[in-house]
């Protein structure tokens, strides 16, 4: 069955850099683009952007173009997500979803950012 | 930025009844392909959301025929028949015609009585 599987739970400092991961399966992995979507605690959903698994770019949303990056293992049917020089404003649940429609999700990882 | 409207931002339903979630497009989601790019997903609490409706009244894989979308080109709706349990939960409506400024609306929370 398709899944995919994100890494745990992080927490993290200001100005630290963290990476995430989402290791798909069941399906073949450059068939879909992989979208990135945050959720603020107790907010509602705010797309990221996405990646092509094809040919590995990247495309961002507005608020996400500075600090965010978006990178495949595809050998390892994997999207990465990088946040750079962390806020606190980046404390969230990130997800990962499987191609334009979303139509699959990942269970999540939660983000803390604190001194 | 296509803003996405919802209403009601929280509903109360009768199990056995019938629920209706609105969204209005800031801007006409049909495509010159012919397709109207509006998407329902329902986060279930504690969950990931899942795709319910695809391209305004298409039926996700599993998802019961209880659901149904339907819409124009800027005013969409989400029906509800005979609403249970495991439908309670926060409903999105999202546009996914402006690649890459996808955008969602702010959520419809679904309680029961």
């Amino acid at each position: 069955q398709i899944q995919l599987v994100q890494s745990g739970p992080e927490l993290k400092k200001p100005g630290e850099s963290l990476k995430i991961s989402c290791k798909a399966s069941g399906y073949t992995f450059t068939d879909y683009a992989m979208q990135w979507v945050k959720q603020a605690p107790g907010k509602g959903l705010q797309y990221m952007g996405w990646i092509n698994t094809q040919t590995g770019k990247p495309t961002y949303a507005d608020d996400f173009k500075e600090r965010f990056v978006f990178s495949l293992e595809t050998s390892a049917s994997t999207a990465y997500l990088q946040i750079n020089n962390l806020k606190n404003e980046d404390t969230a649940t990130y997800f990962c979803a499987r191609g334009h429609t979303m139509a699959y999700w990942g269970q999540g990882v939660m983000v803390t950012v604190s001194s | 930025d296509i803003v996405m409207t919802q209403a009601p931002l929280s509903v109360s339903v009768t199990p056995g009844e019938s629920a209706s979630i609105s969204c209005r497009s800031s801007k006409s989601l049909l495509h010159s392909n012919g397709i109207t790019y509006v998407y329902w997903y329902l986060q279930k609490p504690g969950k990931s959301p899942q795709l319910l409706i695809y391209r305004m009244s298409n039926l996700a894989s599993g998802v019961p025929d209880r659901f149904s979308g339907s819409g124009s080109e800027t005013d969409f709706t989400l029906k509800i028949s005979r609403v249970e349990a495991e439908d309670v939960g926060i409903y999105y409506c999202g546009q996914l015609l402006e690649n890459p400024m996808y955008t969602f609306g702010a959520g419809t929370k679904l309680e029961l009585k």
